[in-house]
């Protein structure tokens, strides 16, 4: 079945420093891709997507291109703030996958002064 | 646009109980889906409805239950409730029919049970 895998949290980063969150996936046929973020105490907002092969999703300083050789969709940022603090979670939309959403772990990012 | 909103935000219930969490999706969405999230499980999808109709289900116990009515908003049931049902429940409502699309999340019911 589809699934989606990312790095194990907490990743803990000095403000302003890079960020890349792995993220790989696996699915038949050509899924979209996405990557959601969860502030503490809230529901998941959409951060980015990609919809096909070597898309680029971006959204406030955040990217993330669709690989399909490396069936990868890695979320990167290059300067990190605290405000960006939050747990951060791919997932993907398969073609004929029932209408759904399927989520890895998420991955929590603490970003310091 | 007002959002996606979820009643009641927090709920505490006793084992053996039932429970009914309530969702109004953004205006014009039809359709909804329910998300369990866990520590443990992590993020799982529950069911989806369009149309007053579930179109897919998630791998849950029969004891999960919703519906659709037709102004959209959505109501999902839990009976006989287990300590593993604590959780954070999250609705999401979007346009499409079908295909790749943007879920709007609400904030979520955090239930737990003693």
């Amino acid at each position: 079945g589809d699934s989606v895998t990312q790095m194990e949290g907490p990743v803990t980063l000095s403000e302003e420093a890079f960020l890349t969150i792995n993220c790989t996936y696996t699915a038949t046929g050509y899924p979209s891709l996405f990557w959601y973020v969860q502030y503490p105490g809230e529901g998941l907002q959409l951060l980015l997507k990609a919809t096909k092969a070597d898309d680029k999703g971006s959204n406030k300083g955040f990217e993330a291109t669709y690989r399909k050789e490396t069936t990868s969709f890695h979320l990167e940022k290059g300067s990190v703030q605290v405000s960006d603090s939050a747990v951060y979670f791919c997932a993907l939309w398969a073609t004929g996958g029932g209408n759904k959403l399927t989520f890895g772990t998420g991955t929590q990012l603490k970003v310091e002064l | 646009k007002a959002g996606v909103t979820q009643t009641p935000r927090y709920l505490i219930k006793t084992r053996g109980q039932q429970v009914t969490l309530s969702c109004s999706p953004i205006s014009g969405h039809r359709s909804v889906s329910w998300y369990q999230q866990t520590p443990g499980q992590g993020l799982q999808f529950l069911f989806e409805y369009f149309s007053e109709t579930q179109r897919n289900k998630g791998n849950f116990p029969g004891r999960f239950s919703g519906r659709q009515f037709s102004n959209s908003r959505s109501e999902m049931n839990v009976s006989t409730l287990e300590l593993g049902d604590s959780a954070l429940y999250l609705c999401a409502s979007s346009t499409v029919l079908a295909g790749p699309n943007e879920q709007f999340f609400g904030p979520g019911t955090r239930l737990t049970v003693l």
